[in-house]
């Protein structure tokens, strides 16, 4: 069964500073990945996504991931975070058997000034 | 565009009861999925309909059942109401042919029983 682990529960960075957040996944076949932002008491908001092609996918809000099949990795990254980008992160990945999508438990950003 | 929208935004309950959630999709999509989110975890995937029709179901009991209308818009209904059940629910729709899809979420239903 495919699985997502995201290995940081908090984050804490500095205004400005730049962000990576961690994902790692388990899967048999070529995986479908995607980051979502969820902001408190909201929905899922979709950053990005990788399906094919071009390893290094860009976003919305400035951020960009990198899928790295031999590591079964799929890290998010920002060069400068923004006070607003204070959320919690989820990594998820859908199976071509179905539309289903298996998310990891999340990692919350926190943002100091 | 119209986005993803879900009524009621907050819903209380009590044990043993039943409720019904809704989900409007996104226009052009044809497939909805509805996850449970419980607090401080990930969203998790009960169920999904494509063109009326259950189309994958997580690992959820049968007390969780669902419909989608003809204009592809969803219901969730839970019966036999647990403690556990209190959650964020979330919809999600999608446009389903062939492949793998991004899915769009709504704001989601907070249900609360108690």
């Amino acid at each position: 069964a495919q699985s997502v682990t995201q290995p940081d529960i908090h984050i804490t960075v500095s205004e400005g500073a730049s962000l990576e957040l961690r994902c790692n996944y388990s899967y048999g076949a070529t995986p479908y990945l995607f980051w979502y932002v969820q902001s408190p008491g909201q929905g899922l908001q979709l950053l990005l996504k990788y399906f094919s092609g071009d390893t290094l996918v860009q976003g919305i809000k400035g951020f960009e991931a990198e899928f790295k099949r031999s590591q079964s990795s799929f890290n998010l990254r920002k060069p400068s975070v923004h006070w607003s980008d204070a959320a919690e992160y989820f990594c998820a990945v859908i199976s071509n058997a179905g539309n289903m999508l298996t998310f990891g438990g999340g990692t919350r950003l926190m943002v100091k000034p | 565009e119209t986005g993803v929208t879900q009524s009621p935004t907050h819903l209380i309950k009590t044990r043993g009861q039943q409720v019904t959630l809704r989900c409007s999709s996104q226009s052009g999509h044809n497939t909805v999925s509805w996850y449970q989110q419980a607090l401080g975890q990930g969203p998790q995937f009960i169920f999904q309909y494509y063109r009326e029709e259950e189309n994958g179901r997580g690992n959820f009991p049968p007390r969780f059942s669902g419909l989608q209308f003809p204009n592809y818009s969803s219901e969730l209904n839970v019966n036999a109401l647990e403690l556990d059940d209190s959650a964020l629910y979330l919809c999600a729709s999608s446009a389903l042919g062939g492949g793998p899809s991004e899915q769009y979420f709504g704001p989601g239903t907070r249900l609360t029983v108690t």
